[in-house]
């Protein structure tokens, strides 16, 4: 069964760049046809979804993250990264990393536990 | 872009049924799939339905999505309540470009 951990810094100054790592267990990121995805949730608030990728490195972002948003993948480490630069108070939140049935923006499942990042100087 | 409405809360007692629904404001409902997702207090989210109307390994069948073209909507039914369905709940869809949530629904059982 598949698992998921998100990982990395949990505070980030304005103006610089969000960094998390997803390791996957339990199975191979490049041994079926599901995609992988980024989702946050600003504390109190509701879901995002961020942005979506498959193994072979073709990606799709939210409109409105795209141009600050990047989605990367480590087939060697089992790993798929997100980077969101420029960020500001308003990027804080739980970010989730997570599987993607049925194409890159159908169903999430599972999720990893999430990683809290709070943008503050 | 298209935009999912919940209602912002809903509560019921033990052993009754709930309903939460999913309005799509724009574009058919039946375009895309519809997920639904629990969420528990400093959890992650977890499936309760996915593609309008299935169960994954595990929900009870006390949880039911269903799709009502005529207010281009899905909904959520919980029958038989638990305590422990107390949570919020997410509906999500897709379209072309973007994936959406609704806003969620924090569900009381009382």
């Amino acid at each position: 069964q598949l698992q998921l951990q998100e990982s990395g810094p949990g505070l980030v100054k304005p103006s610089k760049t969000l960094s998390l790592t997803c390791t996957v267990s339990g199975g191979s990121i490049s041994g079926s046809r599901q995609y992988w995805g980024w989702i946050r949730q600003p504390p109190g608030r509701g879901l995002e979804w961020i942005g979506s990728m498959f193994y072979t490195g073709s990606t799709f972002y939210n409109p409105s993250l795209k141009s600050r948003v990047s989605i990367s993948v480590d087939t060697s480490t089992n790993q798929f990264s997100l980077s969101l630069n420029s960020v500001t108070a308003a990027d804080t939140a739980v970010y989730y990393c997570a599987t993607v049935t049925g194409g890159p923006w159908n169903w999430f499942d599972p999720w990893g536990r999430g990683a809290l990042v709070t943008v503050s100087s | 872009n298209f935009m999912l409405t919940q209602p912002h809360s809903v509560s019921e007692s033990p052993g009754k049924a709930v309903n939460i629904s999913c309005n799509r404001s724009s574009g058919n409902i039946v375009s895309s799939y519809v997920q639904w997702y629990q969420q528990r207090p400093g959890s992650a989210p977890t499936t309760v339905i996915y593609e309008d109307s299935r169960r994954p390994s595990g929900v009870p069948d006390r949880f039911s999505g269903s799709i009502d073209l005529s207010s281009n909507s899905a909904s959520l039914t919980i029958s038989g309540l638990k305590t422990e369905d107390e949570a919020d709940y997410y509906c999500q869809s897709y379209d072309s470009t973007n994936v959406v949530f609704g806003g969620g629904t924090s569900l009381t059982v009382l």
